[in-house]
């Protein structure tokens, strides 16, 4: 079993939905989480990050940490075809700094 | 600032040559990594270093050898190519001391295939 797990999808939402990507992860000794997105043949970026429980709110978008269930969301609000890409979540724990654990990433598509 | 470069961005090799895989980063960062990146697998850990002269490694360092002589640098070599090896590498850099995150900063990628 892999330490973070992600639905790859693809998903496809036509623009303006919500959309709704998640993690979940084994080891409880994470306390730091990303999401990177990488758009197509390009490397990845932070887009959110959050330290241990709580929400974190940009613009269109929410990272949420739930470190009791071990599960981690990223919303994303009035989706553009521009958000199209992949999404990848990633965390690490307090003393691997840098050695971040990802997901499988989630590829997602938003038509106009 | 380039950030975190990559050398070459695209490589075509046979099965048992080898070759390297050229990463260098002008921001100073202590951390360097490479990953691999799979369909339906993410990015998977390669080797790691910490700083020059220290090299560790990852998820799947099986037919991979890393070295930092530099801070700025650090090359991947693949000793023996097997169409396994097929992916799509990135390099990541990181500052250690004085960053809040641990963000990791990615170069753009070197896509390889080995028939």
């Amino acid at each position: 079993q892999k330490e973070v797990e992600q639905d790859p999808g693809p998903l496809s939402v036509p623009e303006g939905a919500i959309v709704s990507l998640n993690c979940t992860y084994s080891n409880s000794a994470f306390q730091y989480f990303m999401w990177y997105r990488q758009y197509s043949r390009k490397g990845p970026e932070l887009l959110m990050y959050t330290y241990s429980s709580g929400n974190k709110e940009d613009g269109r978008f929410t990272a949420q940490v739930d470190k009791s269930s071990k599960y981690i969301s990223l919303f994303i609000r009035d989706s553009q075809p521009s958000d199209s890409a992949t999404y990848l979540c990633a965390m690490r724990s307090r003393s691997n700094t840098g050695k971040l654990i990802f997901g499988q990433g989630t590829t997602l598509q938003v038509k106009p | 600032n380039a950030g975190v470069t990559q050398t070459p961005k695209f490589q075509v090799l046979k099965t048992g040559q080898s070759m390297t895989l050229q990463c260098a980063q002008d921001m100073n960062h202590e951390y360097m990594s490479w990953y691999r990146q799979d369909p339906g697998m993410g990015l998977r850990l390669i080797h790691y270093s910490v700083g020059a002269g220290i090299t560790d490694q990852g998820e799947v360092p099986n037919g991979y050898n890393v070295s930092r002589s530099t801070t700025e640098d650090f090359p991947l070599r693949l000793l023996s190519a097997a169409p396994s090896q097929t992916s799509v590498y990135f390099c990541a850099s990181t500052l250690l001391r004085g960053s809040n995150t641990g963000e990791l900063f990615f170069g753009e990628g070197s896509r390889l295939t080995v028939l």
